[in-house]
């Protein structure tokens, strides 16, 4: 099965650039998907489709997606902004979704 | 406002059965693929399965965790997804979150847009 690979955790100061990676294999060919989760809420959808932002997620979160490693930089980092975040994509071989293990967000 | 409130939660010994319910509102629940995912405690998202709408023939697809012990079905016509929990372990124990897939006919997507909040499951004796 595809498995979808994430630091454990990133430490970002406030304002500065956080980049939060999530390998596997050839995962430039798939779409990835990005969720944030704060602390006994419910996922938030912030990126779908490698770059693509929802309506009503701020412009400092951005997507990109490379042959071995899709990223999700926050720039100018808030307070506001620590989380748990998790990549995604859909496995077309096993018709199932793959999570990344998370990452977990700490601002400084 | 689209919303998903989950319920059927709590405690049941291992080998036993519980029945979770999901109850969408504000979009047509009968265009949507839904997925049931769960989140043990203080562990990552965990996808459990998918029901896909009427017109893909309803067809279910489950982790292997869950597989033959975990059945997803959908009421169109009463709008509930429901997710029928057999032979529990108490690695089952989770958050289990109903969460709607992204896109209707003809573009369906494969990221989810709109999560329910969760509800409690336990095992233990």
């Amino acid at each position: 099965s595809y498995v979808l690979t994430q630091p454990p955790s990133v430490s970002v100061a406030p304002g500065q650039t956080a980049r939060i990676t999530c390998g596997g294999n050839h995962i430039g060919s798939r779409r990835v998907h990005w969720y944030q989760q704060k602390p006994g809420q419910a996922p938030v959808l912030v990126v779908h489709d490698d770059t693509d932002r929802p309506s009503g997620i701020p412009e400092r979160f951005s997507g990109s997606n490379s042959e071995y490693t899709a990223t999700l930089t926050i720039s100018r980092v808030e307070a506001g902004d620590e989380a748990d975040f998790y990549c995604q994509v859909w496995d077309s071989s096993s018709d199932h979704v793959v999570f990344g293990g998370g990452t977990k967000l700490t601002v400084l | 406002e689209v919303q998903l409130v989950e319920s059927g939660g709590g405690l049941v010994q291992p080998g036993g059965s519980l029945r979770l319910s999901c109850e969408p509102s504000g979009f047509t629940f009968s265009d949507h693929f839904m997925d049931w995912v769960r989140q043990a405690p203080g562990k990552g998202l965990e996808w459990v399965g998918r029901a896909r709408n009427k017109a893909n023939s309803y067809i279910t697809k489950y982790a292997a965790s869950v597989k033959g012990r975990f059945t997803i079905s959908r009421d169109d016509s009463k709008n509930s997804l429901y997710l029928q929990m057999n032979s529990l372990k108490t690695e089952d124990t989770a958050v289990y979150l109903c969460a709607r897939v992204a896109g209707t006919y003809p573009y369906y997507y494969d990221y989810i847009d709109i999560w329910g909040k969760g509800t409690t499951v336990t095992v233990s004796s």
